[in-house]
């Protein structure tokens, strides 16, 4: 596609839902992150994917958070348990190599009542 | 460990002045630094980046950003601003071992007629 793309755009869970993120990115797009954009503050990492390893997850804020890219293209982040402070919008971005230019997506932002 | 500081949450500001976002960093080791931009409903887009070179790094739309190692800053300029130029502006880091961005709390700029 284009760029990259996520859905859904707004999601609004029950405390205690589980959630799941959908992150398409740039094709042929090698490395892949994840973020976390609390209201009113700048975005902070959750994990990074090189193809379909995860090199880095030290972002997570619990273990109620799961991120997975099992054929190194398509990415989907998991909450378990939604919890009202994981309400963020949540950021990915692709980029060609692992220290290229970052393409962000639009976001999807989680709403938990 | 880095970190980035954005002094200034809000920058009120007039058409066709010249306006100044700060932005301060810390790193035990040598950085990348960005600039970023997002207009409402619309993702993270590269502003500019210094990677290495020339301290003063410029952008398409007429903005620009030094690098200055002694103080640890990148601070963001544009001489005349336009309407369109109303966003929220996020300076970032990245070290040249790693591959996440660290960001800053940003800057929402706002220029009124």
């Amino acid at each position: 596609g284009a760029g990259v793309s996520q859905s859904p755009r707004y999601k609004v869970a029950k405390r205690g839902q589980d959630v799941a993120l959908r992150c398409d990115p740039i094709s042929g797009h090698v490395s892949l992150f994840w973020y976390q954009q609390a209201l009113g503050q700048g975005p902070e990492f959750l994990t990074y994917f090189q193809n379909e390893a995860q090199l880095d997850k030290s972002g997570l804020p619990s273990d109620r958070f799961f991120a997975e890219r099992p054929e190194g293209s398509v990415s989907t982040l998991k909450i378990q348990r939604t919890q009202q402070e994981d309400s963020a919008v949540y950021l990915c971005a692709s980029s060609s190599r692992a220290r290229g230019e970052a393409f962000f997506g639009q976001g999807t932002r989680l709403t938990v009542v | 460990a880095q970190s980035v500081t954005q002094l200034d949450s809000q920058v009120p500001v007039f058409e066709e002045a010249p306006v100044e976002l700060r932005c301060n960093y810390s790193s035990s080791v040598s950085v990348y630094l960005f600039w970023y931009v997002q207009y409402p409903n619309q993702g993270l887009q590269l502003l500019l980046k210094y990677l290495s070179g020339s301290t003063l790094v410029e952008s398409i739309n007429g903005f620009e950003a030094e690098f200055n190692k002694s103080q640890t800053s990148f601070h963001l300029r544009k001489p005349s601003v336009h309407i369109s130029d109303t966003a929220e502006y996020f300076c970032a880091v990245r070290n040249n071992a790693g591959n996440m961005l660290t960001f800053g709390g940003g800057t929402r700029l706002m220029v009124k007629p």
